[in-house]
C-alpha cells in the first residue's frame, strides 16, 4: 500500500525567498506525481503533473523534480510572494488497476510580506 | 472550459440527518471520483466511477454514504444517517481517461458540519 508523507507540515517564510516543499513515497513502482494547491475553504488547483519517465516538470516560477528511486519529489518555489501562500499537496496514483489517488497531508505553506 | 461544479459549497445538520451533494464533472470526463477531505488531512477516495458505472467504493462506508451517476454524466453524494465525524470537504473530481497518466481537475467542494 502507497503511503506518502509531507514535511514540514507548516513552513513559514519571508517574501523573496526561494524555497523546497518535499514529498516523500513508499513504493516506487508510481505512475506519475501529481501536486496540488490547496487555498484555504477551496478545492484543490492541479500545479504539476511528472509522468514516471520524467524528472522534472516546469511552469513559472514553480519547477517540480521526481526521483522514483529515493521515493522522492520536491517542488521548488522560486521568488516566493504572499500569493504563493497555500497548503501544497502531493498524490499519486495506485499501481493496482483502479486509478485512485494517495495524498500526503499538505505542507501548509505562508509567505511574509 | 468550465471546471468542476459542485453544490451546495456548505451545509451544517444536526447528526442522524441526512445531505445530499452534486457534481457536474468538466464535459467529457468519463471518470468521476468523490473525496473525502477531514481537516489537517490529504482527500481520501470515497468513490470512483467510470461513465455510470463504479470501478472502485472500497472505503465507501456503505451503510450510510452512497453515491450514483445516472447517465454518465451529473452525481450526487448522499450520506444517510450523518455522523459527528462525517464532517469534512467533499471534493468531487473528474478525469478524461483512466489511464494512470491522466491528470485530475478538482472542484471547489462542499463543506458540511455535523452539530
Amino acid at each position: 500500500k502507497q503511503e506518502v508523507t509531507q514535511i514540514p507540515a507548516a513552513l513559514s517564510v519571508p517574501e523573496g525567498e526561494n524555497l523546497v516543499l518535499n514529498c516523500s513515497f513508499t513504493d516506487s513502482a508510481i505512475y506519475n506525481l501529481q501536486w496540488f494547491r490547496q487555498d484555504p475553504g477551496k478545492g484543490l488547483t492541479s500545479l504539476l503533473l511528472i509522468q514516471s519517465s520524467q524528472r522534472e516538470q516546469t511552469s513559472g516560477r514553480l519547477n517540480a523534480s521526481l526521483d522514483k528511486s529515493s521515493g522522492r519529489s520536491t517542488l521548488y518555489i522560486a521568488a516566493s510572494q504572499p500569493g504563493d501562500s497555500a497548503t501544497y499537496l502531493c498524490a499519486l496514483p495506485s499501481t493496482g488497476s483502479a486509478r485512485q489517488l494517495t495524498f500526503g497531508s499538505g505542507t501548509q505553506l505562508t509567505v511574509l510580506p | 472550459e468550465a471546471g468542476v461544479a459542485q453544490s451546495p459549497r456548505y451545509k451544517i445538520i444536526e447528526k442522524r440527518q441526512s445531505v445530499a451533494f452534486w457534481c457536474n464533472p468538466i464535459s467529457g470526463h468519463a471518470t468521476l471520483y468523490w473525496y473525502q477531505q477531514i481537516l489537517g488531512q490529504g482527500p481520501k477516495l470515497l468513490i470512483q466511477f467510470q461513465n455510470n458505472g463504479v470501478v472502485d467504493d472500497s472505503q465507501l462506508p456503505k451503510d450510510r454514504f452512497s453515491a450514483e451517476r445516472l447517465k454518465g454524466v451529473d452525481s450526487t453524494l448522499k450520506i444517510q444517517p450523518a455522523k459527528l465525524e462525517d464532517s469534512a470537504v467533499y471534493l468531487c473530481a473528474s478525469s478524461s481517461t483512466t489511464a494512470h497518466t491522466g491528470e485530475l481537475f478538482f472542484g471547489e467542494g462542499s463543506r458540511l458540519t455535523v452539530l
